[in-house]
């Protein structure tokens, strides 16, 4: 079984600084996705980024991108000029690339931004 | 609206009460997940539909939880006789893998259930 592990249960940055939060995940698997999702207070899921696992090219969505590690199982979140706007809990999350494509995520980082 | 929608947004149980969660999803998406969040915790998986089709319930925690999406659409989540390890978040989200993109999901903003 898949299993995602997020060893951070909080960070804190200042703000207009970069962050890095840590994933790693355990699968058997060769067709998969990974995805970063933020939960601000008000609950509603947003998306980050997402990164297909056959892509060897790290994904960039502006001011967020990925440092994906295929071989060592990584998938860690950079968030570079951090705003008051990202203090959310933070949940990285596995996909398979078959099956129900539910997904599996991990325990959530608590980011807060000093300013 | 363009976003997935639930009622209610919070709920009150007393223990041994049945619950209904209803989970309105994007117009046209054709995969529907439930999902429960404890507090504190990272969401997991309870259950799956494909259009009206319940294609995966493993997550469902005990007989006592239902679910159904008779038209493809609108989905309910029913809990029955509920406990207080019922109390949780309870998240629903949609996806569309005709759209050619990885199947990302899109979240509602959940319904938090406490059982007294």
């Amino acid at each position: 079984a898949q299993t995602v592990t997020q060893s951070q249960p909080e960070m804190s940055v200042q703000e207009a600084e970069t962050v890095t939060l840590s994933c790693t995940y355990d699968t058997s698997e060769s067709d998969y996705y990974l995805f970063w999702y933020k939960q601000p207070p008000s609950r509603q899921m947003i998306l980050v980024i997402r990164q297909e696992a056959y892509k060897q090219q790290n994904a960039t969505e502006n001011r967020f991108s990925v440092n994906f590690q295929k071989a060592a199982k990584s998938f860690s979140l950079k968030i570079s000029d951090s705003q008051l706007g990202d203090a959310a809990m933070y949940f990285c999350a596995y996909r398979s690339g078959e099956g129900t494509y539910k997904y599996i995520f991990g325990t959530g980082t608590r980011l807060k931004v000093l300013a | 609206g363009a976003g997935v929608s639930q009622s209610p947004r919070y709920k009150v149980a007393k223990r041994g009460q049945d619950v209904a969660l209803r989970c309105d999803p994007i117009s046209g998406h054709v995969s529907l997940f439930w999902y429960q969040q404890a507090l504190g915790q990272g969401p997991e998986f309870l259950t799956y539909f494909q259009n009206e089709a319940q294609l995966d319930k493993s997550g469902l925690p005990s007989d006592r939880f239902f679910a159904e999406r008779p038209e493809g659409s609108v989905s309910t989540l029913k809990i029955q006789r509920t406990q207080q390890e019922d109390s949780a978040v309870y998240l629903c989200a949609s996806s569309s893998p005709s759209r050619g993109i990885p199947y990302e999901q899109y979240f509602g903003p959940g319904t938090r259930l406490t059982v007294t």
